[in-house]
């Protein structure tokens, strides 16, 4: 089946040092989405991306999709105490019906 | 004010009894998913309906039933066949695009944490 990766599973940082996290599938996919969750809640929607090679920003946070579909990236620059939580990636392919989510990346920023 | 309910936020059971999580939206979203999530082991699929009174099984379903009666109801039973069910849960509901080709962005309630004594 499906099967998405996801490292680091954990990534300690200094107050504006930069982060990044990556996303691998076994698998060609349609879409991918990325989504946080902080400590004690649930996971909320950041971006979708749909295109091959596609870059999206959301402030200090940028997103980037694989050429071949198949990787993605989520990068963020001066990491600041609230960028903490766990980052999930999520991978559908076309017609499953469904998301198949990586493990996640949990960041602690050190003020 | 839309969204999705889960309830009750914490569950306790003894060892042998079945349980049901409810799962509620109004987002008139077809599509509803149920997670389990274990420390440090992310968002595993349980079961998932795409829309009512039809539902199939997700990577963990072993231990779970579903059922989908109306559009805006996912319940979750746990039952005692399923060996470890102290969790968290997640419900979740999105929606369709392009002729159920792929689905947009998935709301999450705010889920049930499951303690079994």
């Amino acid at each position: 089946g499906q099967q998405v990766m996801q490292i680091p599973q954990y990534q300690h940082v200094q107050e504006g040092e930069d982060f990044t996290t990556y996303c691998n599938s076994s698998t060609t996919l349609s879409n991918i989405q990325w989504y946080k969750q902080r400590p004690g809640g649930h996971p909320v929607f950041l971006i979708q991306l749909v295109k091959s090679g596609e870059v999206k920003k959301q402030k200090r946070l940028t997103f980037q999709f694989g050429e071949a579909k198949k990787n993605s990236s989520l990068h963020i620059t001066a990491t600041q105490t609230t960028d903490v939580g766990t980052y999930f990636c999520a991978g559908q392919k076309t017609n499953a019906g469904k998301s198949t989510f990586g493990d996640g990346t949990t960041l602690t920023v050190k003020p | 004010d839309g969204g999705i309910t889960q309830s009750p936020k914490y569950l306790f059971r003894k060892e042998g009894q079945n349980v049901t999580l409810s799962c509620e939206q109004n987002l008139n979203h077809d599509a509803m998913y149920w997670y389990r999530q274990d420390p440090g082991q992310g968002l595993r699929l349980i079961y998932y309906s795409q829309i009512v009174n039809d539902f199939q099984k997700g990577d963990i379903a072993e231990g779970y039933s579903v059922s989908r009666e109306k559009k805006e109801s996912f319940p979750l039973t746990v039952t005692s066949a399923q060996k470890n069910p102290t969790a968290f849960y997640l419900c979740a509901s999105s929606t369709p695009e392009g002729g159920r080709r792929s689905y947009n962005e998935q709301f999450f309630g705010p889920g049930t944490r499951l303690t079994v004594l």
